[in-house]
């Protein structure tokens, strides 16, 4: 069966220090990769998506970067944190069938302070 | 932006009572679905409905989806506490991402 994994679950950083997310995928080959934001009470929000190995497609600009080093790891990241990163960032995986749901990991709390 | 908008933004009923939740989008879709999101937890699909489908069944949910309207309608019949929770609709339209609405949180009292 599939797992998704995401940590550290919960993260309390400062302003302008660096961010590593780091998301892994077992149980499957060749999925799509996705990271997303939600603010508190809010929906979510489509930060990066990647169909493949070193296939990065970003959503919304800002100072958060994604990398896919391998078929089953995505990692997010920034080189200094704001105060507006804040929030629950949730890592999922999905199919290639245009049918299939998406599953979605534990997810990480950041504050930023 | 998000292209799925729900209504009510919050609901509140007591267990037993059957809820009903409303999504709008914007664009033609492949597929429209539904999520659930417990507090502070990743959220888990609940079901899928095709472009071609009108309604669909899984146990106690129950979607409905106007093409024309560009609507789907989610109901959750006979309530439990349980069902406490945020629903988020998705829609699908084979671009490889899904795009959620904004989520109606569900409060269920015993």
């Amino acid at each position: 069966s599939q797992t998704i994994h995401q940590w550290p679950a919960t993260l309390v950083q400062p302003v302008g220090s660096p961010l590593s997310l780091e998301c892994t995928v077992e149980g499957t080959s060749n999925p799509n990769l996705y990271w997303y934001r939600q603010a508190a009470g809010r929906g979510l929000q489509l930060l990066f998506y990647s169909v493949g190995i070193g296939q990065i497609s970003s959503e919304v600009p800002q100072n958060l970067s994604a990398s896919r080093p391998q078929d089953r790891q995505f990692i997010l990241s920034s080189k200094k944190l704001l105060l507006s990163d804040s929030g629950f960032y949730l890592c999922a995986w999905r199919g290639r069938s245009s049918y299939n749901e998406q599953f979605f990991g534990p997810g990480t709390r950041l504050t930023v302070l | 932006s998000q292209q799925g908008e729900e209504d009510p933004q919050a609901l509140s009923i007591q267990e037993g009572e059957n809820a009903t939740m409303n999504c709008s989008y914007k664009t033609s879709i492949n597929n429209l679905q539904w999520y659930r999101q417990n507090s502070g937890r990743g959220l888990v699909h609940l079901i899928l409905i095709r472009s071609n489908e009108r309604e669909k069944h899984s146990g106690r949910l129950r979607v409905t989806l106007d093409t024309s309207k560009k609507s789907s309608s989610l109901l959750i019949t006979a309530s439990r506490a349980a069902d406490t929770a945020s629903y988020f609709c998705a829609t699908d339209s084979a671009t490889d991402k899904l795009i959620f609405g904004t989520g109606t949180r569900l409060q269920v009292f015993p």
